[in-house]
This record gives structure tokens, C-alpha cells and sequence, in this order.
């Protein structure tokens, strides 16, 4: 039993690039959920997916970060022109069909913008 | 609209010791409630969660909270602390229907000393 994964665990670049994160939910979710998490806070909602459709986005997702899930299955968050505010761990949750219920999270992937 | 208040960002007892972590909650919708450890550098692990049962819950490694609907609150206790209890603890909530997204705390930091 293969739980919610995430690639890369740490990722380290310059201010301007971009960069891509991917998450492989649990294969049984169809409810994927990406949050940001940053030193002495609490994770913050970015996005939710129900299969290939993203059906809510936070005020957090200015227009450089966009998130895909194509069919359904893993989704990416990308971030374009990275600003130093960015550094945070990007977590990934999913969930099964059904009301209400908690989020299985992955491990988290590290961003820091030099 | 929901939110969440952890009061303590930090809490130390000694390994022994009663451990009480707070939560108030505020929703316009009856909520559903979760408690969430996280160690360093991982993702959000599910300690135990309310969902309109009994108010009276118990979860993982020894830590039950209890639901009490007048006070808006579910407190994370644990009878007696252990040294691997020392991690970050959020609480949760989310709307008792659908999809709906979970709102985290800002964490409190549960220290367990000799």
C-alpha cells in the first residue's frame, strides 16, 4: 500500500526560475489537494482537484504558480519566475470519494529561493 | 467560513506528564474536526478526527480529544507524555459535507523533557 508521494523531497534554485513539483496521490483518490506550509504556520490551501478538474483555487495562487492534474491521475505545481517569498514546503494531500473525511498527505517537497 | 485558534505555540511538559493541547474552532456549518502531528521534515500524519459521532474520540499513540459543541473547542490530551510524543501538532477543521477543504491552525509545538 503505496501512500501519497512527492518529487523532489528538496529543491533549491535561483530567484526568476521555474520550477515543477509533482504528486502522485494514493491510486484509489480521486480528490487531490496541494498546500503550502511555511516556517511557523499552519498549511494553507492552494488548490483542489476532483479527477482532471480543478475546482477551487486560493487568493494564496498569484498567476506564476499553475497546477495540472491531465487525467486524473498525478498532478504538478509549477511555479514560474520564483521569488524568495516562495520558499515554503509544498505539501500534497488526497481523499477518496465520500463526504468529508480526513487528507492522506505526502512527505513534501522544499523550496528555497536563493 | 471556518478558522481555527491554537492557543500555545509552544507547549513543554515532562515525559510523565499530562499533555493538553488546545483548539477552539469557529464554523457556520456543523464541522468536521482532525488532529494532525507532523515530525521534522514530513508530511502531516492524522492523530484522530470528529465527524458528528461520538464526542469522545480517540486516536493514535495514546491521544484522545473530546468535542464540546457549547465551548467550540477539541482539545488534544494524552494521559501521560513520552519522548517521541515531541513533534508539531495541528489541529483542523472543514465543513461536514463534500469536498470541502480542511483549515489548519497555526500548529502548537508539543516539547517533552526527561
Amino acid at each position: 500500500d503505496t501512500g501519497v508521494s512527492q518529487d523532489p523531497r528538496h529543491k533549491i534554485t535561483k530567484r526568476g526560475q521555474n520550477v515543477t513539483f509533482r504528486c502522485d496521490p494514493i491510486s484509489e483518490h480521486n480528490r487531490l489537494y496541494w498546500y503550502r506550509q511555511t516556517l511557523g504556520q499552519g498549511p494553507e490551501f492552494l488548490t483542489y482537484f476532483q479527477n482532471e478538474a480543478q475546482l477551487e483555487k486560493s487568493r494564496l495562487l498569484s498567476d506564476r504558480f499553475s497546477a495540472e492534474r491531465p487525467k486524473g491521475s498525478f498532478s504538478t505545481l509549477e511555479i514560474q519566475r520564483t521569488e524568495q517569498g516562495d520558499s515554503a514546503m509544498y505539501l500534497c494531500a488526497s481523499r477518496p470519494q465520500g463526504e468529508g473525511g480526513e487528507l492522506f498527505f505526502g512527505e513534501g517537497s522544499r523550496l528555497t529561493v536563493l | 467560513a471556518q478558522s481555527v485558534t491554537q492557543l500555545g505555540s509552544h507547549v513543554s511538559v515532562s515525559e510523565g506528564a499530562l499533555v493538553l493541547l488546545r483548539c477552539n474552532y469557529s464554523s457556520s456549518v456543523p464541522p468536521y474536526l482532525f488532529w494532525y502531528v507532523q515530525y521534522p521534515n514530513q508530511g502531516l500524519q492524522l492523530l484522530l478526527k470528529y465527524t458528528s459521532a461520538a464526542t469522545l474520540v480517540k486516536g493514535i499513540n495514546g491521544f484522545e480529544a473530546e468535542f464540546k459543541k457549547s465551548e467550540t473547542s477539541f482539545h488534544l490530551t494524552k494521559p501521560s507524555a513520552h519522548m517521541s510524543d515531541a513533534a508539531e501538532y495541528f489541529c483542523a477543521v472543514s465543513p461536514n459535507s463534500g469536498y470541502s477543504t480542511l483549515t489548519f491552525g497555526k500548529g502548537t509545538m508539543l516539547l517533552v523533557s526527561p
